[in-house]
């Protein structure tokens, strides 16, 4: 079975400062893994995803990620938060033989100018 | 069209009362998936079809729901005699084949049960 859990469910970070945003996944086989931003009253948007090789990531919007099978974790990363990037943030896996994504509970991410 | 495209993308009806939901995947995304989000909450699975056929319905909280996709593209989830607990936002994604594929969401369907 895989599962997603995501800390702090509400992230607050200065403009221009580090957002890091967490994320542990338990998964009885390697994973894949995604992380998925939403805007007020929008859909899921894919920012990046973990599938073999690299294990260091880029997206879009300035994020990477970096998946530490060691530690089960794929924490979401950039350098330099925006006000644009304001928004609720979600991580999700899937088993390499499975067919449905399990989301995290999300972290809203609030930029203060 | 270049995206998932959900109808209505919003719906109010009264308790008791039945809905569809209708969901347009990208052209040639052999996967589709519904999800249901509350509040608050990431996105919970429903269904999951490849093709015309359901591959996964075991997200489906009981027998008010269904869900078709008859020709293996327009999918339509259906829910009977509604109850204000089946409140939320209603997604539907597609995706190429492959586990390893990205979904892309539709932007959703916010049904409220009065």
């Amino acid at each position: 079975a895989q599962s997603v859990t995501q800390l702090g469910s509400h992230v607050s970070v200065s403009e221009g400062a580090l957002v890091l945003l967490r994320c542990n996944y338990s998964s009885s086989v390697p994973p894949y893994l995604f992380w998925y931003v939403q805007y007020p009253n929008q859909g899921l948007q894919l920012l990046l995803k973990y599938t073999t090789g690299a294990t260091l990531v880029k997206g879009i919007n300035g994020f990477e990620a970096e998946f530490k099978k060691s530690e089960t974790s794929f924490h979401l990363t950039k350098p330099s938060a925006h006000m644009s990037d304001a928004a609720e943030y979600f991580c999700a896996v899937r088993a390499n033989t499975g067919n449905q994504f399990y989301f995290g509970t999300g972290t809203s991410l609030t930029v203060i100018p | 069209g270049a995206g998932v495209s959900q109808t209505p993308s919003n719906k109010v009806t009264e308790k008791g009362k039945y809905v569809e939901l209708r969901c347009d995947p990208i052209s040639g995304h052999t996967a589709l998936y519904w999800y249901r989000q509350s509040l608050g909450q990431g996105p919970e699975f429903l269904i999951y079809f490849q093709g015309t056929g359901a591959a996964d319905d075991s997200g489906l909280p009981n027998d008010r729901f269904f869900a078709v996709r008859p020709e293996g593209s327009v999918s339509t989830l259906k829910i009977q005699r509604t109850e204000r607990g089946d409140s939320a936002v209603y997604l539907c994604a597609s995706s190429l084949f492959g586990s390893n594929t990205e979904a892309f969401f539709g932007q959703g369907t916010r049904l409220t049960v009065v």
